[in-house]
């Protein structure tokens, strides 16, 4: 069974910074990941997915992840943060078989002026 | 293109009775899964359906039944409410049960009281 773990419950930065969400995963099998990410009383939008290829995936709003297999981790970043990336960020992974995520517990982002 | 559409937004029940949540898929996809979301947490999968039939289920008693029609739109049905149900209920929909492809919709808040 696959599980995800979100390293960070809050994290908070200053407006320009960079910032890395960190994730951690399990699973025995090949994976797919994903970032999802939740504004305030919406639900979930995808930042970004790997499913195969290359390691390093680029998202939306300017948001990147790197894929590591040695160290099953899923890492997030973004060089430089907006106020309007405060939200709640969720890593998750789905097996090979495409059948459905499992997320992890959730990081806020805390964008400090 | 409409996206996911769920209803009723927001939703107060009293402990012991049943709630029925609705949910309408994008257009074009044909799989609906139905996740859970407690406050402070990350979403919890309860369960899929396609080809209007439970296909997998997550850790989730009795209690909790769901519907998919011939129009893919899903029901999911609560009984015997707990004031531990109070959650964001959130519907995803794919194709085929690829849950790589899943969109989200904005999810009902439940409310037991």
């Amino acid at each position: 069974a696959q599980s995800v773990t979100q390293l960070d419950s809050q994290v908070p930065v200053f407006e320009e910074a960079p910032v890395e969400l960190r994730c951690n995963y399990s699973s025995s099998v090949s994976v797919y990941l994903f970032w999802y990410v939740q504004y305030p009383n919406q639900g979930l939008q995808l930042l970004l997915k790997y499913l195969s290829g290359s390691t390093l995936v680029k998202g939306i709003n300017g948001f990147e992840a790197e894929f590591n297999k040695s160290q099953t981790s899923f890492h997030l970043r973004k060089p430089s943060v907006h106020i309007s990336d405060t939200a709640e960020y969720f890593c998750a992974v789905s097996d090979n078989r495409d059948d459905k995520i499992i997320f992890g517990k959730g990081t806020r982002l805390h964008i400090l002026p | 293109d409409a996206g996911v559409t769920q209803s009723p937004t927001h939703l107060i029940k009293t402990r012991g009775q049943q709630v029925t949540l609705r949910c309408s898929p994008k257009s074009g996809h044909d799989t609906v899964s139905w996740y859970q979301q407690a406050l402070g947490q990350g979403p919890q999968f309860i369960f899929q359906y396609y080809e209007e039939e439970e296909r997998q289920r997550g850790n989730f008693p009795d209690r909790f039944s769901g519907h998919q029609f011939p129009n893919y739109s899903s029901e999911l049905n609560v009984n015997a409410l707990l004031l531990g149900d109070s959650a964001l209920y959130l519907c995803a929909s794919s194709l085929r049960r690829g849950a790589s492809g899943y969109t989200f919709g904005s999810g009902t808040r439940l409310t037991v009281v």
